[in-house]
């Protein structure tokens, strides 16, 4: 079974621009989470996904914001990026709600904003 | 703030040693508590889950230990090697709601 993939897996973008970070789960996985990893604030919950509905979110301003698909792909979106955006981007899957079930996690999307 | 503490940061062994790594946490209500691997630059990698109603979980040669009483997890990896050099996380959910708490992690260094 194929794993997490997540697209693209590096990004370079300027301040001021938006980005989309794309993530597909394991097959008949239906729970998509977010995380933002960074040196010095480690990992830290964006939000989740399960049947398209966004059922929990971190402490991240609005600029951050996502959606799923009937697919349960998802993707992420940051509007206006700011120079602390620089991070690397983890998705987890889950079969079902990702606090009941072992979570899965992508290669991560490396974003590097200038 | 609910917090999980992983110490130390780092940690050098030689090939072979039986070595622990602790996990411990402020917050009670815990529903499941999980161990990652992550390698430089790479995502996370999922070595053992553990529910709250279990005592241990058992891989290969990895045992994970909850103790939630203590607010202690601990894995336990045998035989060390090389390749079992990486960064070690430990992380949990609690019922409430859908993150998962991560700790930031135990850089492991296994010398040939």
């Amino acid at each position: 079974k194929a794993g997490v993939t997540q697209t693209p897996r590096y990004l370079i973008k300027t301040r001021g621009q938006q980005v989309t970070l794309s993530c597909s789960p394991i097959s008949g996985h239906r729970s998509v989470s977010w995380y933002q990893q960074t040196p010095g604030q480690g990992l830290q919950f964006l939000f989740e996904y399960f049947s398209e509905t966004q059922r929990n979110k971190g402490n991240f301003p609005g600029r951050f914001s996502g959606r799923q698909f009937s697919n349960s792909r998802s993707e992420m979106n940051v509007s206006t990026l700011e120079l602390g955006d620089s991070a690397l981007y983890l998705c987890a899957s889950s079969p079902g709600l990702a606090y009941s079930y072992e979570q899965y996690f992508g290669p991560g999307t490396r974003l590097t904003v200038t | 703030k609910q917090e999980v503490t992983q110490i130390p940061a780092a940690l050098s062994v030689p090939e072979g040693e039986n070595l622990v790594l602790n996990c411990s946490f402020t917050d009670s209500a815990i529903y499941n508590l999980q161990w990652f691997r992550q390698d430089p630059g790479k995502g996370l990698t999922s070595l053992l889950l553990i529910q709250s109603s279990q005592r241990e979980q058992t891989s290969g040669r990895l045992n994970a230990s909850l103790d939630k009483s203590s607010g202690r997890s601990t894995l336990y990896i045998a035989a060390s090697q090389p390749g079992d050099s990486a960064t070690y996380l430990c992380a949990y959910h609690t019922g409430a709601n859908s993150k998962l708490t991560f700790g930031k992690g135990i850089t492991l260094s296994v010398r040939p």
